[in-house]
């Protein structure tokens, strides 16, 4: 049993659609961070976000983290092409220095 | 900053072979962390170090499985008799303390070493 459930596994849109995936556990984490990772290559982080309620943006994605620090959600705004790719999610418990990833969200963007 | 660097990038090798991995950390960080990731699964936690020491391993760590931090630098990751469950792509990570007031562990990954045993 993961510790970190993600949602949708697969997510397929048209270019200047919007999305959002959600990530969602019964734990409490310290930390949360969202990756990109293309095949063949290792995460690149997005972002981190620690306080409970806390919203970050970058660009045309937008982080969110749950007021209990149970959950977090990435949207992206009018997709492009270049969004395709596998989104993690992955939390740091309190106390605990290594993550536990979700398993993963395939977003395909349709040009 | 460079990044984190692993090498090999691929290796194929037969059933009960031994192979090595390397892995260089951001060269401020101290805590080095490995993973493992099959198909259609999100990385699973091995083992880390905080700067010589290792700190924790994982069940998933059989005594196959040996990963070292000799000057609390590089870290390799050694696998002796390689078996087929083997294969998948395994990830180094690297991150560093940061005092109260910042994102606390943030850990940057480098570009993995896809393993296959045939």
């Amino acid at each position: 049993t993961q510790l970190l459930e993600q949602s949708p596994q697969f997510l397929s849109i048209q270019e200047g659609e919007n999305l959002t995936v959600y990530c969602n556990s019964s734990s409490v984490f310290s930390s949360l961070q969202w990756y990109r990772q293309e095949p063949g290559e290792g995460p690149v982080l997005l972002v981190t976000v620690v306080t409970g309620g806390e919203v970050k943006k970058l660009k045309r994605l937008t982080f969110q983290f749950g007021d209990a620090r149970k959950d977090s959600s990435l949207h992206i705004t009018a997709a492009q092409p270049g969004d395709t790719g596998l989104y993690l999610c992955a939390g740091a418990r309190p106390n605990d220095y290594k993550l536990s990833f979700g398993a993963g969200t395939t977003v395909t963007v349709r040009a | 900053d460079t990044g984190v660097s692993q090498n090999p990038r691929h290796k194929i090798t037969k059933r009960g072979q031994n192979v090595t991995f390397r892995c260089d950390p951001i060269s401020e960080h101290n805590r080095l962390y490995w993973y493992r990731q099959t198909l259609g699964q999100g990385p699973e936690f091995l083992t880390y170090f905080q700067n010589e020491a290792q700190l924790e391993k994982s069940r998933l760590l059989s005594d196959r499985f040996s990963a070292e931090r000799p000057k609390g630098s590089f870290s390799t990751l050694e696998i002796q008799r390689t078996e087929q469950g083997d294969s998948a792509m395994y990830l180094c990570a690297s991150s560093s303390w940061v005092l109260a007031g910042g994102p606390q562990g943030t850990q940057y990954f480098g570009p993995g070493t896809r393993l296959l045993v045939l």
